[in-house]
Order: C-alpha cells, then sequence, then structure tokens
C-alpha cells in the first residue's frame, strides 16, 4: 500500500498570505496525485488532479506541482474560503488512498 | 444538475448489516467508476471501495475485504455497498464519490454508526 504523507498537520495563517502544502509518497505514483478541499460539514471537493490541472471551476490562486513522490499545493494568497482542510490522494496503485490532511486555520 | 445522493445509513449493532445506496441524477451513473469513501468522526479520509463500469474491476480496502460488497443497479441508476458484520471502528461518514478517474462528483454523505 502507498503511503501518502501530508505537512504540516496544521498551519495558523492569515487571508492573502501565500502557502505550500506537502505530500510525499512511499513509492512513486507517478502523477496520478490529486488534492481535494474539504471544509467543516461538507463533503470533499476535487482541486487538482494528475498532480497539476486545476479542476473545473477551481480558481487560479490554487496550482499544484510535482511526480513521482514529492508533490505540492500552493495557494497564492489565501482567502477567507481557504481554511479548510487538505487531501492528497494517489490512483496510481490499488488500493487508491489519502493523505492524512493538512488543516488551514485562521490565525 | 449533476448530483449524488446517498441513503441508507443509520445506527446498527456490532455484527449488524446495512446496505448504502448512491443515486445520481444529472448523468448515467453507468458510464462512470464509482468509489466510497468513508470519514470516521474527526478522522482523515480513507477509501472503501471501487467499481468499474463493467463490473469487470471491483477492489476494496483491506480493513472492509469479505465483509462490504459493492454493487450496481442499473435500472436505478445507483451503485450499493452492501455492509455486513459491522464493527464499531466501520462508524463513519460514507460518500459516494465519481470517479472519472478522479473523484470529481461527491455526494454529501451518509452516516453509519455501529454501537451496542
Amino acid at each position: 500500500e502507498i503511503v501518502l504523507t501530508q505537512s504540516p498537520a496544521t498551519l495558523s495563517l492569515t487571508p492573502g498570505e501565500r502557502v505550500t502544502l506537502s505530500c510525499r509518497a512511499s513509492q512513486s505514483v507517478s502523477n496520478y496525485l490529486a488534492w481535494y478541499q474539504q471544509r467543516p460539514g461538507q463533503a470533499p471537493r476535487l482541486l487538482i488532479y494528475d498532480a497539476s490541472n486545476r479542476a473545473t471551476g477551481i480558481p487560479a490562486r490554487f496550482s499544484g506541482s510535482g511526480s513521482g513522490t514529492d508533490f505540492t499545493l500552493t495557494i497564492s494568497s489565501l482567502e477567507s474560503e481557504d481554511f479548510a482542510v487538505y487531501y492528497c490522494h494517489q490512483r496510481s496503485n490499488w488500493p487508491s488512498t489519502f493523505g492524512g490532511g493538512t488543516k488551514i486555520e485562521i490565525k | 444538475e449533476v448530483q449524488l445522493v446517498e441513503s441508507g445509513g443509520g445506527l446498527v449493532h456490532p455484527g449488524g448489516s446495512l446496505r448504502l445506496s448512491c443515486e445520481a441524477s444529472g448523468f448515467s451513473l453507468n458510464s462512470y467508476p464509482m468509489n466510497w469513501v468513508r470519514q470516521g468522526p474527526g478522522k482523515g479520509l480513507e477509501w472503501v471501495s471501487h467499481i468499474s463500469t463493467t463490473r469487470n474491476t471491483i477492489y476494496y480496502a483491506d480493513s472492509v475485504k469479505g465483509r462490504f460488497t459493492v454493487s450496481r443497479d442499473s435500472a436505478r441508476n445507483s451503485v450499493n455497498l452492501q455492509m455486513n458484520s459491522l464493527r464499531v471502528e466501520d462508524t463513519a461518514v460514507y460518500y459516494c464519490a465519481r470517479a472519472g478517474p478522479y473523484m470529481d462528483v461527491w455526494g454529501q454523505g451518509t452516516t453509519v454508526t455501529v454501537s451496542s
């Protein structure tokens, strides 16, 4: 099973800041990696797929990069609605797995 | 509007069974692989099961293998998750998600509570 390790677990930030989240895979997943956002009480929402492609309707302030084992999600300038939990997810190998999540909270 | 709606959750004793259903509107669920994902109280996301469009390919997480069975009902445009031998640790919100191949459409979730 491929283990995805996200860091940090929690970030305390203010609106307007730039943030970079990390996701590291225990073995290569090529570019078969996605990022999801989950706001409290809501279902997850697809942000980025294939490591660097924005999903439909996702603002340009969200970007993804990486391949193989190291991936990042960058939010160029935090908006109030971006304070949420972010998960990476790989579909390279079964079982499909999620990272443990990074929570972005308001400082 | 493209939408998924889960149903069938509830309170069940350990060892009991539940059948979850996921119905689609706005698209043909038969045209997409589907996943079930769960989230325990205060926990992260856990992938549970996958079914391909043709039912030829089905996968389960080790934690549910042998106890859960995923299936399609083409007539009802739905996907089901039969959960047997339920354990306390199966308590979670269960989401169905369209896997096209990434999970781009999610339901609102249905809550399963396993408790004596």
